[in-house]
This record gives C-alpha cells, structure tokens and sequence, in this order.
C-alpha cells in the first residue's frame, strides 16, 4: 500500500529565502506525482506535474524534481514571498485516477 | 476556463436530513472526484466517476450516495451522517487516460463544501 509523507510538517522561514519541500513515497510505481497547495479552509490548486518518465518541471519561481528509484521529490521555492505561505500538499498516482496525498508541509514566510 | 464549481460553499445539518452536495465544471473533463478532508489531514479519496460511471467506491459507507448525471455535473447525495462526517468536502475533475494509459493530466479542484453534522 502506497504511503506518502512530507517533512518537515511544518516551516517558518524569512521573506527572500530559497526553500525544498520533500515528499517521500514508498511504492516506486508511481504513475505521475503532483504538487499543490492549499490555502486554510480552502481548495487544493495545483502548482506541478510531473511523469513518471521525466525527472523535474519548472513553473515561475518553482522547480519540482522527481527520483522514482529513491522514493522522493523536493519541491523548490526561489526567492520565497509572504503570499507563498500556505499548506504544500504532493499526491503520488499508483493507478488510475487513484491519487494518495501526502501529510503536508505548512509554510509560513515571514515579511 | 479551469474552475470547479461546489455548492453550497457551507452546509449544517442533522443527523436525520436529507442533502446533497454539487460540483460542477466546464473544462470538458471526463473523470470527477470526491474527496473527504478533515482538519489539518490530507484529502482522502471517496469516489471517482469516468465517463459518467462509477470507477472507483473506496469503501464508503452507503450514507454518502455519488451520482454523476452528466459529463458536467457530479452530486454527493447525503443521508443519516454522523457527526464523524464533519469535514471539508472536495471535488476534482481531470482528463482520463486514452484507452489503458495513465492519467497525466492535471486534478483541478474547486474550493470545497464545509459540512457540519449536528
């Protein structure tokens, strides 16, 4: 059985920092692994995708890299910014439409 | 256009009502989902519809009913909760595979309902 878990739970890091997420998985047949997040009380927006065939995706200030046969990926925030504070959630795909969240990781920028 | 819409944005009700969630979206995407949130816990999947068929139950209690009336729509029918169902109730949508492939299209989720069960 799939299980995820993201360290550190939670991160609290002064405004203009580069931070890594990581996301740990331990089936690594995974099809593809998405990175969201998630505003309190609110719904999930989804930040990366990344294939089971490729390694990393980029979106703006964001790098997601993905290393199947060690079970992990990282999520990578440049230049860190108080709007980026809110819940980062990576969710590994082990079979059709079957996505398994993982703990998440509660980012706090500080201004 | 990539939203999800949910209604109703909040919902209380007892344990004997009767009441139902909808989701709707535009994208022309033929796989919806239902998730179950509750606080600081991530979403956990309940059902998953493609092409309008119920694909994936993960065992959950007959109390939560899905019905996926068309392409567009998906409804949480609700009957004789327990406080315990108390949660943030997310749907998604999300391109199926071709044939046997695997999904690599992203999930767009709405922002959810938040339930209370008296």
């Amino acid at each position: 059985k799939q299980e995820v878990t993201q360290i550190p739970a939670a991160l609290s890091v002064p405004e203009g920092e580069n931070l890594v997420l990581n996301c740990s998985f331990t089936d690594s047949a995974i099809y593809n692994l998405q990175w969201f997040r998630q505003d309190p009380g609110k719904g999930l927006t989804s930040l990366l995708l990344i294939q089971s065939s490729q390694r990393e995706q980029t979106s703006g200030r964001l790098n997601a890299s993905l290393d199947k046969s060690s079970g992990r990926s990282t999520l990578y925030i440049a230049a860190s910014q108080p709007g980026d504070s809110a819940t980062y959630l990576c969710a590994a795909s082990s079979g059709t439409y079957k996505y398994i969240f993982g703990t998440g990781t509660r980012l706090k920028v500080l201004a | 256009d990539t939203e999800v819409t949910q209604t109703p944005k909040h919902l209380v009700m007892g344990m004997t009502n009767k009441k139902s969630l909808k989701c709707e979206q535009h994208m022309g995407h033929r796989a919806m989902y239902w998730y179950k949130q509750k606080a600081k816990k991530p979403p956990e999947l309940m059902f998953v519809y493609s092409y309008e068929k119920l694909s994936i139950n993960e065992s959950v209690p007959s109390r939560f009913s899905p019905e996926c009336p068309n392409s567009s729509l998906l409804n949480l029918h609700l009957h004789a909760l327990q406080p315990e169902d108390s949660a943030l109730y997310l749907c998604a949508s999300s391109q199926p595979p071709l044939g046997q492939g695997v999904p690599t299209d992203t999930q767009y989720f709405g922002p959810g309902t938040r339930l209370t069960v008296l």
